[in-house]
């Protein structure tokens, strides 16, 4: 089954830093999906990526997808408390429909 | 927009005991989905469903048992719980078992259950 291992597993920063978190797969990748959850909510859907190379945004985020490493990265440029959370990647298998593989998330707190 | 609503949103139980986790959705989604979320593991997948009638096992299946007997709703049942079943659970849905950006899960605010 496809594994996904995020790094680092919490982060803490100062308000105003940037910062990147990764996402990498045992397998290869047919779609990466970043969810951001905060404490006590569901997960919020925030992109998707499919194609090697390529590289979305909203609003201070920023994801992109390494095909050939297996690996989708999420940076956030001059974070604000707004942006803490847990931010989880998740990926469809690509043979079997409907299992959906999450990480473990990474733990984001930002320090005003 | 009420979107998937999962009742109750904390619940104890003592070993032993059975309950029944609701999920509804009112997107007319035909993917429908469990997941439980334990720290430092993520969230793994317990069942899903790709539509009324029809329902598959996921990762983590031992002790849950599902139904879909219609679009709406798909309710998830402890038979008799154990300990190690205290864990957030969390319903999905999405209009398609393939995730796109104009199909991504929409997520319940889950139930925190405890088993004494």
């Amino acid at each position: 089954s496809q594994e996904l291992e995020q790094s680092p597993q919490s982060l803490i920063v100062q308000e105003g830093k940037n910062l990147t978190i990764n996402c990498t797969s045992s397998k290869t990748l047919y779609g990466l999906y970043w969810y951001k959850q905060k404490y006590g909510e569901g997960l919020i859907f925030l992109m998707m990526l499919q194609k090697g190379g390529e590289e979305k945004s909203h609003e201070k985020i920023t994801a992109k997808l390494d095909e050939k490493k297996q690996q989708s990265s999420l940076h956030i440029t001059a974070s604000q408390p707004s942006h803490a959370g847990i931010y989880l990647c998740g990926a469809d298998s690509g043979t079997s429909y409907g299992k959906l593989t999450f990480g473990q998330g990474t733990i984001l707190t930002v320090h005003p | 927009n009420a979107g998937v609503t999962q009742t109750p949103k904390f619940q104890v139980l003592k070993t032993g005991q059975s309950m029944t986790l609701q999920c509804a959705q009112d997107m007319n989604h035909e993917y429908m989905s469990w997941y439980r979320q334990d720290p430092g593991m993520g969230l793994r997948l317990i069942h899903y469903s790709v539509g009324a009638g029809i329902t598959d096992q996921g990762e983590v299946p031992n002790g849950y048992n599902v139904s879909r007997s219609t679009t709406e709703d798909f309710p998830l049942r402890l038979l008799s719980a154990a300990p190690s079943q205290t864990s957030v659970y969390f319903c999905a849905s999405s209009s398609s078992g393939t995730q796109s950006e104009n199909s991504p899960l929409h997520f319940g605010n889950g139930t925190r259950l405890t088993v004494t």
